[in-house]
């Protein structure tokens, strides 16, 4: 089925391990994005590439690196986790600039 | 900060009644657009409004948006217990190259 696929789903961490999240779209979108959602918080981007080769840094972009492999792919990556990093990371991504976002169903990461 | 505040953060409504939820923001932006998220589940794109419209219809979904308020509306005519869900307003700004910012979300619970 077309849309975004996130993986893992779910991930408990020890503090200061490091994982990657993967997202892939086959929507042949343009844009990609990497959010978090904390309670009461809504969501708040931590990086995103408006296209294949690029990426630039959100609101929250401290502690986290990105890569847009090619045009499906992009992934987060978390290179010394920490408590502060427990929470649902949702993946998105959209055709140009002006549409609605496609979202990933999330991965939810506890670390401890 | 968040660029967009919904309002109420709660809403409790029967089957039948509508619901109404809005949302304000600060700057200036191009369009805006609401979001639903079942428990545990990604974000789905309902509606899309741009900042030269006042008003959009899809299904039970009605949209206004008044730019000299900055504030939007969403309207859910004739509720089912299938539209309980989190619901999030979300903003692409001028200067943010039209990247979208989310609220906090209004969460809403359809008893029937």
């Amino acid at each position: 089925n077309a849309g975004v696929t996130q993986t893992p789903k779910f991930q408990v961490l020890k503090t200061g391990q490091s994982m990657t999240l993967q997202c892939a779209q086959d929507m042949n979108h343009n844009s990609m994005y990497w959010y978090r959602q904390d309670p009461g918080m809504g969501l708040r981007l931590i990086y995103y590439s408006a296209s294949e080769g690029t990426t630039d840094k959100g609101e929250v972009p401290n502690g986290y690196n990105v890569s847009r492999l090619n045009k499906r792919e992009f992934s987060l990556r978390l290179e010394s986790a920490a408590p502060s990093q427990t929470s649902v990371y949702f993946c998105a991504s959209r055709t140009g600039t002006g549409g609605g976002y496609t979202f990933g169903s999330g991965t939810r990461l506890t670390v401890v | 900060s968040q660029q967009g505040e919904e309002d109420p953060q709660a809403l409790s409504i029967q089957e039948g009644e509508n619901a109404t939820m809005n949302c304000s923001y600060k700057t200036s932006i191009n369009n805006l657009q609401w979001y639903r998220q079942n428990s545990g589940r990604g974000l789905v794109h309902l509606i899309l409004i741009r900042s030269n419209e006042r008003e959009k219809h899809s299904g039970r979904l009605r949209v206004t948006l008044d730019t000299s308020k900055k504030s939007s509306s969403l309207l859910i005519t004739a509720s089912r217990a299938a539209d309980t869900a989190s619901y999030f307003c979300a903003t692409g700004l001028v200067e943010y190259g039209n990247k979208l910012v989310f609220g906090a979300g209004t969460i809403l619970r359809v008893k029937s």
